[in-house]
């Protein structure tokens, strides 16, 4: 089975631009999650998709929004950039079965904001 | 306070010896733990998953949950250089695949 893809696997970008990351999750499965992972913040939760519905949502500002289609694959939008928001974004999918499943991360897309 | 908690370090063990990572956790009604490891540059990928109290095996590895200590570890048995990496605790804090991470502990195994 292939692994969950992400693209592009990086991005330079400037202040106040915008930028749209995809995720693939793994075939079969519903939950895909996104991650910004920084050096001094580690890995902080964004937000859940499930069936095209955001079921959980991390404490980021309204600039971060995403979206799951019908074929389980989602993407992330960050507007108006910062330079705080130079970050790897991982992704990660899930079967979500049951509460507190195993996910299966993504190799990530580095951003980086000029 | 810090939902998820881990010792930064690095934490530096011998080949072959026995690495020991701790995670400590405030959130009570977490019911999902789990261990992933990170190289430098990559994702994380999974090591363990443990459900419930005491320990769960895996090969070199031996993940131990304590729930009325909201505690837990992973240890390392004959540790290799290869293990070097960071190792990330992260805790399902009730929302279905909502999950916390700690900022992980770095190890070092030293040839």
């Amino acid at each position: 089975k292939a692994g969950v893809t992400q693209t592009p696997r990086y991005l330079i970008k400037t202040r106040g631009q915008q930028v749209t990351l995809s995720c693939s999750p793994i075939s079969g499965h519903r939950s895909v999650s996104w991650y910004q992972q920084t050096p001094g913040q580690g890995l902080q939760f964004l937000f859940e998709y499930f069936s095209e519905t955001q079921r959980n949502k991390g404490n980021f500002p309204g600039r971060f929004s995403g979206r799951q289609f019908s074929n389980s694959r989602s993407e992330m939008n960050v507007s108006t950039l910062e330079l705080g928001d130079s970050a790897l974004y991982l992704c990660a999918s899930s079967l979500a079965v049951g509460v507190g499943e195993t996910q299966y991360f993504g190799p990530g897309t580095r951003l980086l904001v000029l | 306070q810090k939902e998820v908690e881990q010792n930064s370090g690095p934490l530096s063990v011998p080949e072959g010896a026995i690495a020991s990572l701790n995670c400590t956790y405030s959130d009570r009604v977490s019911q999902s733990f789990f261990w992933y490891r990170q190289y430098s540059g990559k994702s994380p990928e999974l090591i363990m998953s443990i459900y419930s109290n005491g320990d769960k095996e895996d090969g070199r590895f031996t993940a131990q949950l304590n729930k009325a200590s909201q505690y837990v570890s992973l240890l390392i048995r004959d540790s290799q250089p290869s293990d070097s990496a960071t190792y990330l605790c992260a805790v399902n804090s009730g929302g279905y695949q909502k999950v916390t991470f700690g900022t992980g502990t770095k190890l070092q195994v030293i040839p």
